[in-house]
C-alpha cells in the first residue's frame, strides 16, 4: 500500500512556465487537499476537495487551479509560475471532511524552485 | 492568517528529559491535532482531541486541551534522539463554520534531542 505519492519529487522551473503537480491515493480517501510550506510560515492551506468532482479555495489559491476527476487523483496546477511560489508543496488526504475522520495522511512532498 | 501559534519555536534537550510544546489558537474549533514533520519529509498524525476533551494519551504522548484559554499542550516523556523532528498543532473547524472541515496549522516547533 503505496498511500499517497507525489510527483515530482523537485523540479526547477522557469518563471512564466506552465506546471502541475500530481497526487494520487489509493486509500479511498474522500477528502483531498493541497498545502504550501514555507520556512517561518507553516503550512498553509491552497486548495481542497471534500470529494470527487467538487474543490473549495483555501487560504492562498491565488495562481493555483486544481480538478478532481476521479477519487484517487487531485493534480495542482500553476497556470504561470512566479518566484513566490518557490516552495515545498504537500498534498494531504482524509477520510471524510466530516467529524469522526478529520485526521490527514500526507504525501512526501514536491519541492519547486522557480528561477 | 494563521490559526495556530505555537511556544516555543525551537527546544533542545537530552535524551531521557521531558519535551513540552505549547499550541494557542484564535477561534472555536471541532478538534485538535498533533502532526510531527521528519526533515525533508511529510507530516506524519501523532493525535487528535476534541473539543469537548481535556486529556488525552498515546505511549509516550500526552495531550492536553484548554478551550477556556484556547491552548493546547504535547508532553513527550523520556524523549530519545529518534524524537527529533518538528511538531505541528493543527485546528479543526467547528461545524457550519468556513473551516469546517480543514486543518489549520501553526508554525511548528523544533524538537532537538541530544543523544
Amino acid at each position: 500500500i503505496a498511500g499517497i505519492t507525489q510527483a515530482p519529487t523537485s523540479q526547477i522551473l522557469a518563471a512564466g512556465r506552465r506546471m502541475t503537480l500530481r497526487c494520487t491515493q489509493d486509500m479511498r480517501h474522500n477528502a483531498m487537499y493541497w498545502y504550501r510550506q514555507d520556512l517561518g510560515l507553516g503550512l498553509r492551506l491552497i486548495h481542497y476537495s471534500n470529494t470527487a468532482g467538487t474543490t473549495g479555495k483555501g487560504e492562498v489559491p491565488d495562481g493555483y487551479s486544481v480538478s478532481r476527476a476521479n477519487t484517487d487523483d487531485f493534480p495542482l496546477t500553476l497556470a504561470s509560475a512566479v518566484p513566490s511560489q518557490t516552495s515545498v508543496y504537500f498534498c494531504a488526504s482524509s477520510p471524510d471532511a466530516r467529524v469522526g475522520q478529520e485526521t490527514q495522511y500526507f504525501g512526501p512532498g514536491t519541492r519547486l524552485l522557480v528561477l | 492568517s494563521q490559526q495556530g501559534e505555537e511556544d516555543p519555536q525551537a527546544l533542545s534537550i537530552q535524551e531521557g528529559e521531558n519535551a513540552t510544546m505549547n499550541c494557542s489558537y484564535k477561534t472555536s474549533i471541532n478538534n485538535l491535532q498533533w502532526y510531527r514533520q521528519n526533515s525533508g519529509r511529510g507530516l506524519v498524525h501523532l493525535i487528535l482531541i476534541r473539543s469537548n476533551e481535556r486529556e488525552k494519551h498515546s505511549g509516550r504522548l500526552r495531550v492536553t486541551l484548554d478551550t477556556s484559554k484556547k491552548s493546547s499542550s504535547l508532553l513527550i516523556t523520556a524523549s530519545r534522539a529518534a524524537d527529533t523532528a518538528s511538531y505541528f498543532c493543527a485546528t479543526g473547524g467547528m461545524a457550519g463554520g468556513t473551516s469546517y472541515g480543514k486543518l489549520t496549522f501553526g508554525q511548528g516547533t523544533i524538537l532537538t534531542v541530544h543523544p
